[in-house]
């Protein structure tokens, strides 16, 4: 695809639920971030992959997330026995590497609600 | 203290305005600073950003870093309805894009 595909767009969990978030970057970047906004802020940095290697991790808040991304492409958040603090949208943004500073591309995101 | 303090408005102006976004940060290692626009429910997407200290100009937005004081400037010249949206200041080192909170800008027709 043309962009960053990030899937469900929409999630709903009962607090205690497990929960995976699937990221699709554009085709090629090597580098791949998770961030977490909550309603009305910037998004905070939860953790970064060059290729198939976590190499930043962070800013996970807690042992219960957890991020892969196995082959180098396609990533996933899981988030384990969810609680209402998690409810936030999760966006997932990639690029490819160059000299300096490169654009990343985001994502429309998940948006989780935890009741 | 946050790294990136931004106004979170919102700012309403009138069609044809000039406007001012501006933000500070606190981690003098910072060399690249971006603006993202977000749009409501969309992912930020990349305006235009600068390196180190100075201006830089692109169409009706110009961006400007004083790195001296810390501070960083977003300026919309002539500023139109489309460009209603969340504008968050991006300092990034490292592969780590340090958001602001982000400003609510509402351009009235």
């Amino acid at each position: 695809g043309a962009g960053v595909s990030q899937s469900p767009r929409y999630k709903v969990a009962k607090r205690g639920q497990d929960v995976a978030l699937r990221c699709d970057p554009i085709s090629g970047h090597v580098s791949l971030f998770w961030y977490q906004q909550a309603l009305g802020q910037g998004p905070e940095f939860l953790t970064y992959f060059q290729n198939e290697a976590q190499l930043d991790k962070s800013g996970l808040p807690s042992d219960r997330f957890f991020a892969e991304r196995p082959e180098g492409s396609v990533s996933t958040l899981k988030i384990q026995r969810t609680q209402q603090e998690d409810s936030a949208v999760y966006l997932c943004a990639s690029s490819s590497p160059g000299q300096g500073v490169t654009e990343a591309f985001f994502g429309q995101g998940t948006r989780l609600t935890v009741v | 203290q946050k790294e990136v303090e931004q106004d979170p408005g919102p700012l309403s102006v009138p069609e044809g305005a000039i406007v001012s976004l501006n933000c500070t940060y606190s981690n003098s290692a910072f060399q690249y600073f971006m603006w993202y626009r977000q749009y409501s429910r969309k992912g930020p997407e990349l305006l235009m950003y600068t390196y180190s200290s100075g201006n830089k100009e692109d169409g009706r937005f110009t961006a400007q870093v004083d790195k001296s004081s810390k501070y960083i400037s977003l300026f919309i010249r002539d500023s139109q309805p489309s460009d209603s949206a969340t504008y968050l200041c991006v300092p990034y080192n490292f592969n780590k894009f340090y958001f602001g909170s982000g400003t609510k800008l509402n351009v009235k027709p």
